[in-house]
């Protein structure tokens, strides 16, 4: 009864150092969505993929990556942290995009110093 | 400016009372809308989900959409304190693909 896992759950970078974000599902659903969330702001699309191999850059995409290796996963990483990207990064799930419910990750909480 | 505004409150309301969330979307040609509820430090889960014109009920909430005034619009009866939440609207990104875009929130506090 996994859902959408993430992990980590909490990190702390240094400017400049590198790190992927990892997110699976069991669902067996077909799009995948990495948002941010800042206070103020709500949630902010990084990037989408409707499905395994394809990814679409989103509202902020900027300072990141992305990888949809398989059906299951969906990786964000961050090549060159920077102070402006600390922040609450969710990663989504749905069967079929925008007709069908999102479930969300717990959250990675992501502070760069 | 975000495709999906909302106004970020803190709306407040007695116990009892109904609670009114508005958004409005920039987007004519969107389709389909969701609420979805956020404790603080927590993840957002789905509240409700409307395409079509008018009001959709779910219990103690109700939907409306009016497509001609680009408004959504989410309503709680006899609100509970356990009601006290962000709540954020989400619709299409502009641009095509199934893109979902989320409103800022409202936050919700339902006082005893």
């Amino acid at each position: 009864n996994a859902g959408v896992t993430q992990t980590p759950k909490f990190q702390v970078l240094k400017t400049g150092q590198s790190m992927t974000l990892q997110c699976a599902q069991d669902m067996n659903h077909n799009s995948m969505y990495w948002y941010r969330q800042d206070p103020g702001m709500g949630l902010r699309l990084i990037y989408y993929s409707a499905s395994e191999g394809t990814t679409d850059k989103g509202e902020v995409p900027n300072g990141y990556n992305v990888s949809r290796l398989n059906k299951r996963e969906f990786s964000l990483r961050l090549e060159s942290a920077a102070p402006s990207q600390t922040s609450v990064y969710f990663c989504a799930s749905s069967l079929d995009g925008l007709n069908t419910e999102a479930f969300f990750g717990q959250g990675t909480r992501l502070t760069v110093v | 400016q975000k495709e999906v505004e909302q106004n970020s409150g803190p709306l407040s309301v007695p116990e009892g009372a109904i609670a009114s969330l508005n958004c409005t979307y920039s987007d004519r040609g969107s389709q389909s809308f969701f609420w979805y509820r956020q404790y603080s430090g927590k993840s957002p889960e789905l509240i409700m989900f409307i395409y079509s014109n008018g009001d959709k009920e779910d219990g103690r909430f109700t939907a409306q959409l009016n497509k001609a005034s680009q408004y959504v619009s989410l309503l709680i009866r006899d609100s509970q304190p356990s009601d006290s939440a962000t709540y954020l609207c989400a619709g299409p990104l502009t641009g095509g693909g199934n893109k979902l875009t989320f409103g800022t929130g409202t936050q919700l506090k339902v006082e005893l």
